[in-house]
C-alpha cells in the first residue's frame, strides 16, 4: 500500500499522560499536513511541514502539541498532559508541492479518547 | 465568523433528485477552491476543484462566485452512492493549508 499510514489506528489514553502519533505519508510527497477532526466538524488545520520544516502552525495550537518531521520523512505529533478535549480524529495528509495546488492525500486517521 | 461556512444539512432526497449546496468563505484573498467528499468513519479524500468559470465533472457541477465569495455544488440525478458528507474547502495565498467547512451530510434514498 502506497498511500499515507497513520499509527496507531485507535489510542485511549487517561487524561494527563502523553501520546504520540506517526504519520508515513506518501514517499514523493514533500509536503506533510497534520489536521483534527471531531464529530460533525470539518477537520481543523494544526501545523505543516515542506520537507523537515515546519511552515506554519495553527494560533489555535496549544503550546501541548508538538510536530516533527525529521529528515522530510515520517512525522511524529505529540501532545502532553492530554485532555478530554484533546478527544477527537487526528489525520496526516501529504501533497506533493511544486508552486501549484496538488491535491491532499489523506490517511485513515487516529482516533484519540481521553478519559 | 468562521473562515468557511456551509449548508447545515442533512440533505435527504431520493434517488434520481438533483441537490445543491452552497459555501461561503470569508478571506477574499483565497485562491483556490475544492469540494472533498468523505465518507462515514473515513478519511476527506478531493471530488473536484472548482474553477472561476465553473466546471463540471459527469453528475458534479461546481461553481465559483469569487464578487460574493461563494461556490456551489450541484449533483444530478443522485444515487445511493452519493451519500456522504461534502466538504468545501479553501485554499489560502501560497497553497499552505486547506480551510475545510463543517460539510454537508447527504442522504440519498431508494
Amino acid at each position: 500500500d502506497t498511500g499515507v499510514s497513520q499509527d496507531p489506528r485507535h489510542k485511549i489514553t487517561k487524561r494527563g499522560q502523553n501520546v504520540t502519533f506517526r504519520c508515513d505519508p506518501i514517499s514523493e510527497h514533500n509536503r506533510l499536513y497534520w489536521y483534527r477532526q471531531t464529530l460533525g466538524q470539518g477537520p481543523e488545520f494544526l501545523t505543516y511541514f515542506q520537507n523537515e520544516a515546519q511552515l506554519e502552525k495553527s494560533r489555535l495550537l496549544s503550546d501541548r502539541f508538538s510536530a516533527e518531521r525529521p529528515k522530510g520523512s515520517f512525522s511524529t505529533l505529540e501532545i502532553q498532559r492530554t485532555e478530554q478535549g484533546d478527544s477527537a480524529m487526528y489525520l496526516c495528509a501529504s501533497s506533493f508541492s511544486s508552486g501549484e495546488y496538488s491535491p491532499l492525500h489523506f490517511g485513515n486517521g487516529t482516533r484519540l479518547t481521553v478519559t | 465568523r468562521k473562515e468557511v461556512e456551509q449548508d447545515p444539512g442533512p440533505f435527504n432526497v431520493p434517488e434520481g433528485a438533483t441537490v445543491a449546496f452552497n459555501c461561503t468563505y470569508s478571506n477574499s484573498a483565497s485562491q483556490s477552491f475544492f469540494w472533498y467528499r468523505q465518507d462515514c468513519r473515513k478519511e476527506p479524500k478531493l471530488l473536484m476543484s472548482v474553477y472561476s468559470s465553473g466546471n463540471e465533472d459527469g453528475r458534479f457541477t461546481a461553481q465559483l462566485n469569487r464578487a460574493s465569495q461563494y461556490i456551489s455544488l450541484l449533483i444530478r440525478d443522485s444515487k445511493l452512492s452519493d451519500s456522504a458528507t461534502y466538504l468545501c474547502v479553501v485554499a489560502g495565498d501560497g497553497y499552505n493549508k486547506l480551510i475545510f467547512g463543517a460539510g454537508t451530510r447527504l442522504a440519498v434514498h431508494p
